[in-house]
């Protein structure tokens, strides 16, 4: 059974203080690997897709990485706007657009 | 440009009424899902579309129903609305699901007693 694991369930940082996000995956054939920010009362925000082991993409203040097992979301001197949950996403091999959902990291970061 | 639309915001139901949760796309996306979001349980697909015409179950399909008529519409029935259904309801779509770039609604909140 496909299952998305992350951690922790939340985070609280001090602005400039850097720390990573974990999203532990199992999925037959991975298709994807999706990291989505959700603000209180929205809905979630698209940030990043990861196809293959050691592929990297970066926006800003964040970065995400991937293993043949896990994700890693690391945030480097946050903000308080970075303030949010972070969702992470997987899609198996089969085309449809179905995205497993981890149950989200809670960040917030004090000025 | 308005994106993801969705109608009702919120809305309250007694047990055993019936709804539909609207959901509108003007971005000509082809992949369009549902999903229902809880404390502690994040986010759990419903029905999900890849086409008009075209729609199939996710994760936790029972006691609701779907239909894509138009790449447009996704519209979401609760057939006869149960407590266990209270939930914040979020419609998304995708020009390409495997992209994994889905744009998501603001969502419904239901509360049903």
């Amino acid at each position: 059974e496909d299952q998305v694991t992350q951690s922790p369930e939340a985070l609280r940082l001090q602005e400039g203080e850097s720390s990573s996000l974990n999203c532990s995956y199992t999925v037959s054939g991975l298709r994807g690997l999706f990291w989505y920010r959700q603000d209180p009362g929205k809905g979630p925000e698209f940030l990043f897709t990861l196809y293959s082991a050691g592929e990297e993409k970066e926006k800003e203040r964040l970065k995400a990485t991937l293993t043949k097992k896990e994700s890693f979301l690391h945030i480097t001197a946050p903000k308080p706007e970075d303030s949010a949950t972070y969702l992470c996403a997987v899609q198996g091999p089969s085309n449809t657009g179905k995205l497993i959902f981890g149950q989200g990291t809670t960040l917030q970061v004090k000025p | 440009n308005a994106g993801v639309t969705q109608t009702p915001k919120f809305q309250v139901l007694k047990t055993g009424q019936s709804m539909t949760l609207q959901c509108a796309q003007d971005m000509n996306h082809e992949y369009m899902s549902w999903y229902r979001q809880d404390p502690g349980m994040g986010l759990r697909l419903i029905h999900y579309s890849v086409g008009a015409g075209i729609t199939d179950q996710g994760e936790v399909p029972n006691g609701y129903n779907v239909s894509r008529s138009t790449t447009e519409d996704f519209p979401l029935r609760l057939l006869s609305a149960a407590p266990s259904q209270t939930s914040v309801y979020f419609c998304a779509s995708s020009y390409r699901g495997a992209s994994g770039d889905y744009t998501f609604g603001s969502g419904t909140r239901l509360t049903v007693v």
